[in-house]
């Protein structure tokens, strides 16, 4: 069974700074079958990247995302007040269907 | 796209719940749905899954033989029959549309979930 690992777990940043976030995957995704979901409190998770690399409808282009295989990355390129969230990976394609740990940034 | 979820509450363990999803502002009949759950601080834990027209369903390993996905397209609504509950069964469920037919596309839209509490 495919396992997500994300790093780093926390991230303390300033507003304007670009993130990058990682996700790895235990065996390759195929057809870069791989998501990205932001999360605030008190809301369910939000689909912002699919297929690795595609953003969904009304995500603004700072968010971007990119690899294949086993290692995938989520980079936000000027942070704003509202970024500050709990980031997710997410492996679908294959019943079950997977969520990583979560990446947290805070401001700093 | 709207989800609103409905059937949480209080159960004991052992005992049985049933959540439904009514679903509206999208051509549901053409949609895949999912339920996921999540135990707060915790990241969230697909539970099942459900294509077009019901021709494929999956679920985790920790829910198979004890929980059942359904839907009635008629109605617009999605449910999951949760049977033999346990304490760890605990979380807020939420009901999902899956950006396609397949039961394993990923979910895009979501609703706000309904709290299960299993306790004694």
């Amino acid at each position: 069974e495919i396992v997500l690992t994300q790093s780093p777990g926390t991230l303390s940043l300033s507003p304007g700074q670009r993130v990058t976030l990682s996700c790895r995957a235990s065996q390759s995704v195929t057809n870069n079958n791989l998501a990205w979901y932001q999360q605030k409190p008190g809301q369910a998770p939000r689909l912002l990247i699919y297929r690795a690399s595609f953003r969904a409808t009304g995500v603004p282009d700072r968010f971007s995302g990119s690899g294949s295989g086993t290692d995938f990355t989520l980079t936000i390129s000027g942070l704003e007040p509202d970024d500050f969230a709990v980031y997710y990976c997410h492996l679908y394609g294959t019943s079950p269907l997977l969520f990583g740990p979560g990446t947290k940034v805070n401001i700093k | 796209v709207q989800l609103v979820e409905s059937g949480g509450g209080l159960v004991h363990p052992g005992r049985s719940l049933r959540l439904s999803c009514a679903a509206s502002g999208f051509n549901f009949q053409d949609s895949a749905m999912h339920w996921v759950r999540q135990v707060p601080g915790k990241g969230p834990e697909w539970v099942s899954g459900i294509s077009w027209k019901s021709e494929n369903i999956g679920y985790a390993d920790s829910v198979k033989g004890r929980f059942t996905i359904s839907r009635d397209d008629a109605k617009n609504s999605l449910y999951l029959q949760m049977n033999s509950l346990r304490g760890e069964d605990t979380a807020l469920y939420y009901c999902a549309r899956a950006d396609g037919r397949s039961h394993t596309a990923p979910p895009d839209y979501w609703g706000q979930g309904s709290l299960v509490t299993v306790s004694s």
